[in-house]
């Protein structure tokens, strides 16, 4: 199972871009990478998955470099109401045991 | 439509006692996960179902025990609680296609006197 290392902290100004990366140097080849979102009080949620090159959806984007090694989670225009967690896994679809650690942690400033 | 509840969302009990946090699902999903979340650990996971009766161990299964007698249902037992055990538990389900994301409940705090 891959292993994942991704800053513990992050502070930005509200409209700012952010850009959270995350490290997995022995991401497998059926390994596909995911990220979720939890809120103080609330489970996770999920935001985007991607295999390779870039994934957008209304929430973000999902940046994964050719060798794959890392990927950087990207939050448009933040606002206030984007502080929370957020989570990179590493894992074959399917996979039950996946790990969460314990995140980054996203504060914005008004 | 519910989605995804857990019950009780915040329970007290005390060390010895038997302790079970429910969890149920509207969405008919196969795969049904339960997770504890402590300071500096992150989300571990306790115990998985596949399906029903169909369970097997996570990270952290001592001192749990789960039954899944139905497809909706995935109660975690603590057979005798220990202080230890104080957490956030957190329950998920997934169905068994390929984007493979968990949908997660509001979570239950439990507190071990």
């Amino acid at each position: 199972l891959a292993k994942t290392t991704q800053p513990i902290s992050m502070d930005s100004y509200e409209g700012q871009e952010v850009n959270i990366t995350c490290s997995h140097n022995n991401i497998a080849t059926n390994d596909y990478i995911t990220w979720y979102q939890q809120f103080p009080s609330q489970g996770p949620r999920f935001i985007i998955q991607g295999y390779k090159t870039k994934v957008t959806n209304e929430v973000a984007s999902l940046f994964i470099p050719a060798d794959r090694k890392s990927s950087t989670l990207s939050l448009p225009r933040v606002s206030l109401s984007d502080t929370a967690v957020y989570y990179c896994l590493v894992g074959a679809v399917g996979y039950q045991k996946v790990t969460f650690g314990i995140g980054t942690k996203l504060q914005v400033i008004p | 439509d519910a989605g995804i509840t857990q019950s009780p969302r915040y329970k007290i009990t005390e060390t010895g006692r038997q302790v079970t946090l429910m969890c149920h699902q509207t969405w008919s999903h196969s795969y049904m996960f339960w997770y504890r979340q402590d300071l500096g650990h992150g989300l571990r996971l306790i115990y998985y179902s596949a399906a029903a009766d169909i369970t097997d161990k996570g990270e952290v299964p001592d001192g749990y025990v789960v039954s899944r007698s139905k497809t909706e249902n995935f109660p975690l037992t603590l057979e005798s609680a220990t202080r230890s055990q104080t957490s956030v538990y957190f329950c998920a389900s997934r169905t068994s296609g390929s984007t493979d994301t968990q949908y997660f409940g509001p979570g239950t705090r439990l507190t071990v006197l």
